[in-house]
């Protein structure tokens, strides 16, 4: 079955960077887009982006342009999420999200909680 | 960018009734519409994909309709376990951004 297994919640300071990995199984890695959507205390869901796993090419939203990274590992069936820059209004749960939306078979992370606080 | 955006804010309904989401896009979608439902302190989960198609295991109680940039989710008969935040996404065109969601909420 998919499995996607994010690493553990972090504290960070403003100003600081924070990585997140997602760690996909039970299928071919490279066969499906990887999306990164966060989710702030109390509010709704924010799409940041989306790699490419065969090629590692990446899209993401406007308002992250300049201080996201997204990358993958092939050989551990890893994508990563970095952000730069934080500020308070980082603070958020980051989950990775396994694409496939056109055959209905999308599968969300459980998520990773990234506090931004001095 | 596609905004979406989803009515009502809240939606009180007993067990048993019929509850009817909206989702309006500020441009066509065609199809490529999906809804997620949000349980407390759990990770979204894929109901709906293509406007009107079930991702695996879900309840036919769940249906999806609309095209273009009217999209409805419906559930037939609200069981205890519907209470949640649902979500529109769309997916035509990057970035694939989501409603601001309603929570369906017990009466």
């Amino acid at each position: 079955q998919v499995q996607l297994v994010q690493s553990g919640a972090e504290v960070k300071k403003p100003g600081a960077s924070v990585k997140v990995s997602c760690m996909a199984s039970g299928y071919t890695f490279t066969n499906y887009h990887m999306h990164w959507v966060r989710q702030a205390p109390g509010q709704g869901l924010e799409w940041m982006g989306e790699i490419n796993p065969t090629g590692g090419t990446t899209t993401s939203a406007q308002k992250f342009q300049g201080r996201v990274t997204m990358t993958r590992d092939t050989s551990t069936s890893t994508v990563y999420m970095e952000l730069s820059s934080l500020r308070s209004e980082d603070t958020a749960v980051y989950y990775c999200v396994r694409g496939g939306y056109a055959s209905g078979s999308v599968y969300w992370g459980q998520g990773t909680l990234v506090t931004v606080s001095s | 960018e596609i905004v979406l955006t989803q009515s009502p804010g809240t939606l009180s309904l007993s067990p048993g009734e019929r509850a009817t989401l909206s989702c309006r896009a500020s441009q066509s979608s065609s199809s490529n519409l999906a809804w997620h439902q949000q349980k407390p302190g759990q990770a979204p989960r894929l109901l709906i994909y293509g406007a009107s198609s079930r991702a695996t295991g879900i309840p036919d109680r769940f249906s999806g309709s609309g095209s273009g940039t009217d999209f409805t989710l419906t559930i037939s008969r609200l069981e205890p376990e519907d209470f949640a935040v649902y979500y529109c996404q769309q997916y035509g065109s990057s970035p694939y951004t989501f409603g601001q969601g309603t929570k369906l909420e017990i009466k």
